[in-house]
């Protein structure tokens, strides 16, 4: 059964600081997808990685795949307060679209 | 993109009663998702609707609890029935789009059973 986890769980940061989001999946999958989610609002995309080392970048956002190690990570450079949210990564295969999510990382930017 | 809607938004409704969700996509599509947020938790895979055949169900899910229909490729409906404050979540539908794998989320409805 394909386990998806997200560390930290809950993150609090200072606006300006770099900070990085850990996403750890249990077994092979062929992508892997961040969404940002903003209370009482639905999900956002934000990347969609699909290759061993692939890395997008949004803004203030990054995001890098691993899939030898199972492990993606979002990186947030310079928070800002905007950036507050709870941020879940999602893995998939190709040929069955469904997704399993992670477990989200709520993240607050302190001004 | 995938452009989807939800109705209802929300619902307030009462224990033992069903309420139908319903899921509008404005292009054609294979597949639809069903997902199930609990209060303050993460997203579950609650079905898959495909036209033209049966859902397929995750584990802990089943048909008479979360009946759907997928009358055509662009449609779905989620019926929560026989409720109660459990069911209590969001519940959002979900379609991959035809560019990059990209999967796209509706607005979710928001039910709260008492």
């Amino acid at each position: 059964e394909l386990k998806v986890e997200q560390n930290p769980l809950f993150l609090s940061m200072q606006e300006g600081k770099n900070y990085t989001i850990y996403c750890n999946y249990s077994t092979t999958s062929d992508r892997l997808y961040w969404y940002r989610q903003d209370p009482g609002k639905s999900l956002e995309s934000l990347f969609v990685l699909l290759s061993n080392g692939a890395v997008k970048q949004e803004g203030r956002l990054m995001a890098s795949l691993d899939t030898k190690a199972r492990l993606s990570t979002l990186h947030i450079t310079a928070a800002v307060h905007d950036l507050s949210a709870t941020y879940f990564c999602a893995v998939g295969n190709f040929g069955n679209e469904k997704l399993t999510f992670g477990t989200g990382t709520r993240l607050t930017i302190i001004p | 993109s995938a452009v989807i809607s939800q109705k209802p938004s929300r619902d307030i409704c009462q224990r033992g009663t069903s309420l139908t969700i319903q899921c509008q996509v404005d292009s054609q599509v294979t597949m639809m998702f069903w997902y199930r947020q609990q209060p303050g938790q993460s997203l579950t895979l609650i079905a898959t609707a495909n036209q033209g055949s049966e859902a397929t169900y995750e584990s802990g899910f089943v048909i008479d609890k979360f009946p759907i229909s997928r009358p055509n490729l662009t449609f779905s409906t989620l019926t929560v029935s026989n409720m109660s404050p459990e069911d209590s979540s969001i519940y959002l539908c979900s379609v991959e789009g035809d560019i990059n794998y990209e999967q796209y989320f509706g607005p979710g409805t928001r039910l709260t059973v008492t």
